[in-house]
């Protein structure tokens, strides 16, 4: 069982280029979660899901749209990537919808550099 | 706003020691807390969750307690080993639609 898998692992990015940042989860949970770790700031979430064909808005939303198309899959683009955006991405899922207690499980991350 | 602060960037005990991280938190309590573990490069590990209406939680060397009087979560590791080693995140959950917020965390070593 891979659990949650995200491509790319790494990624160089002009600035002003569109960019999708893959997530995959085999577990079937309900929803999903994108998150983003910057030195000092922690985990901030940017966009959730809590079923397929819904998504919210989380903490730091701006530059960011997700789509939640089956209950596998919940990609992140980035329209016209700024240097702010330059981070380490986790793509997280958690079995219930409804957001009770609930624990997250992680994706490896992606590192991203926009120049 | 809610504000979620980890008591240090860094602790640093001996081996065999008994490790306490922080955890504090402003403003309206929590319905619940998690602890993570995140290792460099990997993505956090989820430890240990509690309820705003237990006091404490035990799972084999790790012991969670949860003060809602004075907004806070302690977070132990008993007998600490160099592989406990790592950086600890507490989450806490307010029942609202942004869901759950993260501490910016401790990074903890442990040297033998």
């Amino acid at each position: 069982i891979a659990g949650i898998t995200q491509a790319p692992t790494s990624q160089i990015l002009a600035a002003g280029r569109r960019m999708t940042l893959r997530c995959t989860q085999d577990m079937r949970h309900n929803a999903m979660y994108w998150y983003r770790q910057d030195l000092g700031l922690g985990l901030r979430l940017i966009h959730y899901s809590n079923t397929a064909g819904t998504t919210g808005k989380g903490e730091v939303p701006d530059g960011y749209s997700v789509s939640r198309a089956n209950t596998d899959d919940f990609p992140l683009t980035l329209a016209s990537a700024v240097p702010s955006q330059t981070s380490v991405y986790f793509c997280a899922s958690s079995e219930s919808s409804s957001g009770s207690v609930d624990e997250q499980f992680f994706g490896p991350g992606t590192r991203l550099t926009v120049l | 706003s809610q504000k979620i602060e980890q008591n240090s960037e860094a602790l640093n005990i001996q081996e065999g020691k008994t490790a306490t991280l922080t955890c504090n938190y402003t403003n309206y309590s929590p319905a619940y807390l998690q602890w993570y573990r995140q290792d460099p490069g990997r993505g956090p590990v989820f430890l240990l969750l509690i309820r705003e209406n237990e006091k404490e939680k035990r799972k084999e060397r790790l012991k969670v307690t949860f003060d809602t009087t004075l907004k806070q979560s302690l977070f132990h590791i008993t007998a600490s080993q160099p592989a406990d080693s790592a950086t600890y995140l507490c989450a806490l959950d307010f029942s609202s639609a942004s869901k759950i917020i993260f501490g910016s965390g401790t990074r903890l070593s442990i040297r033998p």
